[in-house]
């Protein structure tokens, strides 16, 4: 199974840009990287999923190196609400039958 | 529109009882699944539903655990015979498919 390495904490001024790493050297050539957050006492919300190419929505850019082997997320004007655990999650497996393997996620803090 | 429900919202019981969780997804999604959070750490898979095939039931950590789904509405989580480390936030998600999972708010489950 391919795993996810994020680091535990990161801090992030308001108004400035977070970029959260994570490494998945494992990962296969079919498996997708997925980025959820989990604001606190709150269900996961998810937030973009790419397999090679860079991608963008109105949450945030993630970005995947060329080997694959680790990407990061992009929240161009972090603001105090995006203050939450930020998971990297590779998935297993193919089709439908694929499923998220979550990891310890990233605990970012949003300061004023 | 309407999210992912989930009942109750906090679950008190005794060791040794049974207790049913219920989930209602999103209207139309296919894709059912239920994970369980330990507090500090992440999603752990319990168990998923896809459509008429048989679920999935790879994650559930005894037979003390099992789940139901009645077509593509509500399911039920049922725990016999709970145990002080089942305690823990039961998470619900539904989805059209596994890319983008809607997650509900959780039943915080404490067994004393």
């Amino acid at each position: 199974d391919a795993k996810t390495t994020q680091p535990p904490s990161m801090d992030c001024a308001e108004g400035r840009a977070a970029n959260l790493p994570c490494n998945h050297s494992t990962i296969s050539g079919n498996e997708y990287v997925y980025w959820y957050r989990q604001i606190h006492s709150q269900g996961p919300q998810y937030i973009i999923h790419g397999l090679k190419n860079n991608e963008t929505n109105e949450m945030a850019s993630l970005i995947i190196t060329e080997d694959r082997k680790s990407s990061t997320l992009i929240l161009p004007h972090a603001t105090l609400r995006d203050t939450a655990v930020y998971y990297c999650i590779v998935s297993r497996g193919a089709g439908n039958n694929r499923k998220l393997i979550w990891g310890l996620g990233t605990s970012l803090a949003v300061n004023p | 529109g309407a999210g992912v429900s989930q009942s109750p919202s906090n679950k008190v019981t005794e060791k040794g009882k049974d207790v049913e969780l219920r989930c209602d997804p999103i209207s139309g999604h296919t894709a059912l699944y239920w994970y369980r959070q330990r507090l500090g750490q992440g999603l752990e898979f319990l168990i998923y539903f896809q459509g008429n095939s048989a679920p999935d039931k790879s994650g559930l950590p005894s037979d003390r655990f099992s789940a139901e789904r009645t077509g593509e509405s509500v399911s039920t989580l049922t725990i016999q015979r709970t145990q002080q480390e089942d305690s823990a936030v039961y998470l619900c998600a539904s989805s059209l498919s596994v890319d983008t999972q809607y997650f509900g708010p959780g039943t915080r489950l404490t067994v004393l």
